[in-house]
């Protein structure tokens, strides 16, 4: 399966900062999802954002995607602890997921 | 809103024996889910898609006799590895596709074979 690339692959911050991470993919979308994953548990489903959208917001994420660069961000705004964990891009193509590296973010109380 | 449940959780098992992982979509029909593997501090690889009602669809690598797959109904989904290895010890998910919903994930079976 193609997989993405992401960026970084891990971030510390302090509660309160923003949190950025990059995704890079291959090939063409129908639409990219983000997830994240609490350690040693299964994904949860954050946003997607289908390839004609540029942004799209859900609460304290934001995400953007460019199909020009094959690229999407998401941040996290004013972070909390409870946001500490792994969040994975995934690329949809014929309903199959293709993750990324994944982004492992610990926030600092 | 939609939950799938994975069973177990986590098993422990000796080399040389099967284990049986169950994947179920409690409230909605899921033609189609997928079964993925992680190793530590990696990402998820997808190992095979499966259709109810007919044979799973492996990717590129993954042992089919290894890992059998079996969708006889439309909630549920069995992954089961047989002949179990060490090497086999890994963090398996599934996940279940919902019409026009993202991908709805189980909360993972740690399998680890001594």
């Amino acid at each position: 399966s193609q997989q993405g690339e992401e960026d970084p692959q891990a971030l510390s911050i302090q509660e309160g900062e923003n949190a950025t991470m990059n995704c890079s993919y291959k090939t063409s979308i129908n639409n990219l999802q983000w997830y994240r994953q609490n350690s040693g548990r299964g994904l949860v489903h954050l946003i997607l954002i289908r390839s004609n959208e540029r942004e799209k917001h859900s609460g304290r994420l934001r995400v953007t995607l460019d199909t020009s660069k094959k690229s999407s961000s998401l941040l996290i705004t004013a972070s909390r602890a409870a946001d500490t964990a792994s969040y994975f891009c995934a690329q949809v193509n014929d309903y199959k997921l293709s993750f990324g590296a994944g982004t492992t973010v610990t926030v600092r109380a | 809103g939609a939950v799938v449940s994975q069973h177990p959780s986590w098993v422990i098992c000796k080399s040389g024996t099967s284990v049986k992982i169950e994947c179920r979509s409690l409230d909605f029909q899921a033609t189609t889910m997928f079964w993925y593997r992680q190793f530590p501090k990696q990402s998820l690889m997808l190992m095979a898609t499966s259709n109810e009602g007919s044979k799973a669809t492996y990717e590129q690598g993954v042992e089919k006799d290894k890992f059998l797959i079996n969708h006889a109904s439309l909630t549920l989904s069995t992954l089961t590895v047989t002949s179990a290895h060490p090497e086999d010890s890994s963090f398996y998910i599934c996940s279940a596709l919902r019409t026009d919903s993202p991908l709805h994930f189980g909360n993972g079976t740690r399998l680890t074979v001594t």
